[in-house]
């Protein structure tokens, strides 16, 4: 079965700090790989995706995630964290039986002044 | 360019009461999906249209739940009578395709209270 799992519930960093969100998944073909992010009280965002390429994939607001194939994981990182990075962060996979999002179940990024 | 519209923001109810959530997609979004995100948790697919048609209700209570998307473009979700357990908030999403190398985009969703 296609999965995805968030290792961390919550991640707290210092800002200025490098900062690495966890994901890793499970598919039977080549993974479609996403980050979303989601502020207080908003609607989900989308960050950036890997479908195939450059295994470091760049996205919005200085965010960028490592595809590791012989790990099964897509981590989200960042050299440098602010505080208005603090937000919920959710890693997905699409399902290839049906080209749907399977979504993980969230971390909570912390980022201290 | 507009993204997606919901409404209500908020919606506080009594149980066995009815509740309708809308949904106005970004315009040319051929899919729109409805999803039901409860708190710490990621967002549930209920379902899933193409065009004015579902091609994915699965996950929906068929019991109490119902929507519809005339036309193709706005879309209404309806809980009736709702439950204690139906307090969660309901995103609306859309995209270009279904297919999913693009992206989702979200609405802001609508926050259901059942007391």
């Amino acid at each position: 079965a296609q999965s995805v799992a968030q290792p961390e519930d919550q991640v707290n960093v210092a800002e200025g700090n490098p900062l690495t969100v966890k994901c890793t998944y499970s598919v039977s073909g080549n993974p479609y790989l996403f980050w979303y992010v989601q502020y207080p009280n908003r609607g989900l965002q989308f960050l950036l995706k890997y479908i195939t390429g450059d295994n470091l994939v760049k996205g919005s607001y200085g965010f960028e995630a490592e595809f590791n194939k012989s790990q099964t994981s897509f981590h989200l990182k960042k050299p440098s964290a602010l505080v208005s990075d603090s937000a919920l962060y959710f890693c997905a996979v699409r399902d290839d039986s049906n080209y749907q999002l399977i979504w993980g179940a969230g971390t909570k990024l912390i980022i201290k002044p | 360019e507009a993204g997606v519209v919901q409404s209500p923001r908020y919606k506080i109810i009594e149980k066995k009461q009815p509740v309708a959530f809308w949904c106005n997609p970004i315009s040319g979004h051929n899919t729109l999906y409805w999803y039901r995100q409860n708190l710490g948790q990621g967002p549930e697919l209920l379902i899933r249209y193409e065009n004015e048609e579902a091609v994915d209700d699965s996950q929906l209570p068929k019991d109490r739940f119902s929507a519809e998307r005339l036309k193709g473009v706005d879309s209404t979700l309806k809980i009736q009578p709702a439950e204690l357990g139906d307090s969660a908030v309901y995103l609306c999403a859309s995209s270009l395709q279904s297919s999913n190398t693009g992206e989702l985009f979200f609405g802001e969703g609508s926050r259901l209270t059942v007391l």
